[in-house]
């Protein structure tokens, strides 16, 4: 079946630094990818998209790659800060506005 | 602003009672879904609803059933509610066609006994 495999264990950096999260797809080629932030006790909030055919996608501090060769998508938080601490979602999609969602990796930035 | 709310935070339900979470959505989504959220699992897909009346099976349907009588409000109904349904539930809805962002709500977490 198709999966979604993030890394399970916590993310700890120091403040300033560059923070890299992982999301990796088998059995299935998702025509889309999508990154969320979840808080604790709270939904997911919607973070960025990139499609297959986009290489990288930026917002602000937030890159998102799409390899198609790895069947991976990297997630970057530039100049983290305590206030990015959280859980973050990677979700593959296609057609339908089906997600398949991936376990989350806890990022944990101290000051 | 789009808001998804769900109608409790917290649910404390007996082993065998019917439980009802409903969720309501304010931005006119013919797309509508139900989760599970369960640690080291992840997201898991209950339902999804694509039109009023219209519902899919998820990745987790069993022992779930779902009520869309209308656009904006998605039901997620248990039948006969078991101690392995204690979870956090989260209702999400979007627009339909294309990569829709989801937009979830606040979640509701249940304890069954």
């Amino acid at each position: 079946s198709q999966k979604i495999e993030q890394n399970s264990e916590a993310l700890n950096i120091q403040e300033g630094k560059t923070a890299t999260l992982t999301c990796n797809y088998t059995n299935y080629s998702p025509a889309y990818l999508q990154w969320y932030r979840q808080d604790p006790g709270r939904g997911p909030v919607f973070l960025l998209l990139i499609r297959e055919n986009e290489k990288e996608k930026r917002k602000e501090r937030l890159k998102v790659t799409f390899d198609t060769t790895l069947k991976q998508s990297l997630f970057h938080i530039t100049a983290s800060q305590p206030a990015d601490s959280a859980t973050y979602l990677c979700g593959g999609g296609n057609a339908g506005n089906m997600l398949t969602f991936g376990g989350g990796t806890r990022l944990m930035v101290k000051p | 602003d789009v808001k998804v709310t769900q109608s409790s935070r917290y649910l404390v339900k007996r082993t065998g009672e019917k439980v009802f979470l409903e969720c309501v959505q304010d931005m006119d989504h013919e797309n509508m879904f139900w989760y599970r959220q369960d640690p080291g699992l992840g997201l898991r897909l209950i339902y999804f609803s694509y039109d009023v009346k219209m519902k899919e099976k998820g990745d987790i349907p069993e022992g779930y059933s779902v009520s869309r009588e209308k656009k904006e409000r998605f039901s997620l109904i248990l039948e006969s509610a078991s101690t392995n349904q204690t979870s956090m539930y989260l209702c999400a809805s979007s627009l339909t066609g294309g990569a829709g962002t989801q937009y979830f709500g606040p979640g509701t977490r249940l304890l069954v006994l």
